[in-house]
């Protein structure tokens, strides 16, 4: 079982849509969590980080459930540039490493 | 931009030869550390380096090596690759503090095994 699963799409929505992404990870001793962007052929870049109380920012929603080890991005009013791969991205505490999911690829039609 | 750079951007191998990819940090980070990224999947851990020495390393055979020169910067060394080495190779530099520390990526190294 990988570490951290993403359903991969990909998501094909129009313009103005609302999008959620969901993600579930198996190290019940996780404690750092992000969602990553990546565009086609660049490198990931920090989207935002989920904190237990969920957090917004702008259209962006994150959420966190430690119960059942799920992690959510909802994008609001979805636009063109929004296109991309969007990473779930979790870290245990004392590991060197971020370990990424396989990502959910977002194509935004108009 | 996150003020990380990598070289070369693109490289073509054949199967069996030795590469060395390079990258320079952020300005004042202390740490670098490497990540492969196949086709569809997502970044996998190599390796990290903290003051010129391996802090932590992924489900990655030796022939995976590195390094961190005074200034931070870091080489990655692949031997005898394979043509499954054919990756997006990432470099992210972080200034340790704590136990986590944000991660800067760096645009990645294309590598191609023929």
């Amino acid at each position: 079982r990988k570490e951290v699963e993403q359903d991969p799409g990909p998501f094909n929505v129009p313009e103005g849509a609302t999008v959620a992404f969901n993600c579930t990870y198996s190290n019940s001793a996780s404690q750092s969590f992000f969602w990553y962007r990546q565009d086609c052929r660049k490198e990931p870049k920090l989207l935002m980080s989920v904190y237990s109380s969920g957090n917004e920012d702008g259209r962006f929603t994150a959420q966190l459930n430690r119960a059942s080890q799920y992690i959510s991005l909802l994008i609001r009013d979805s636009k063109l540039s929004d296109s991309a791969t969007y990473l779930c991205v979790v870290k245990a505490p004392g590991r060197r490493a971020l370990t990424f999911g396989s990502g959910t690829r977002l194509q935004v039609q108009p | 931009e996150t003020g990380v750079t990598q070289s070369p951007t693109h490289l073509i191998k054949t199967r069996g030869q030795q590469v060395t990819l390079r990258c320079s940090s952020q300005s004042g980070h202390n740490t670098v550390s490497w990540y492969q990224q196949a086709l569809g999947q997502g970044p996998q851990f190599i390796f990290q380096y903290y003051r010129e020495e391996e802090n932590g390393r992924g489900n990655f055979p030796p022939r995976f090596s590195g390094l961190q020169f005074p200034n931070y910067s870091s080489e990655l060394n692949v031997n005898a690759l394979e043509l499954d080495d054919s990756a997006l190779y990432l470099c992210a530099s972080s200034l340790q503090r704590g136990d986590y520390n944000e991660q800067f990526f760096g645009p990645g190294t294309r590598l191609t095994v023929l």
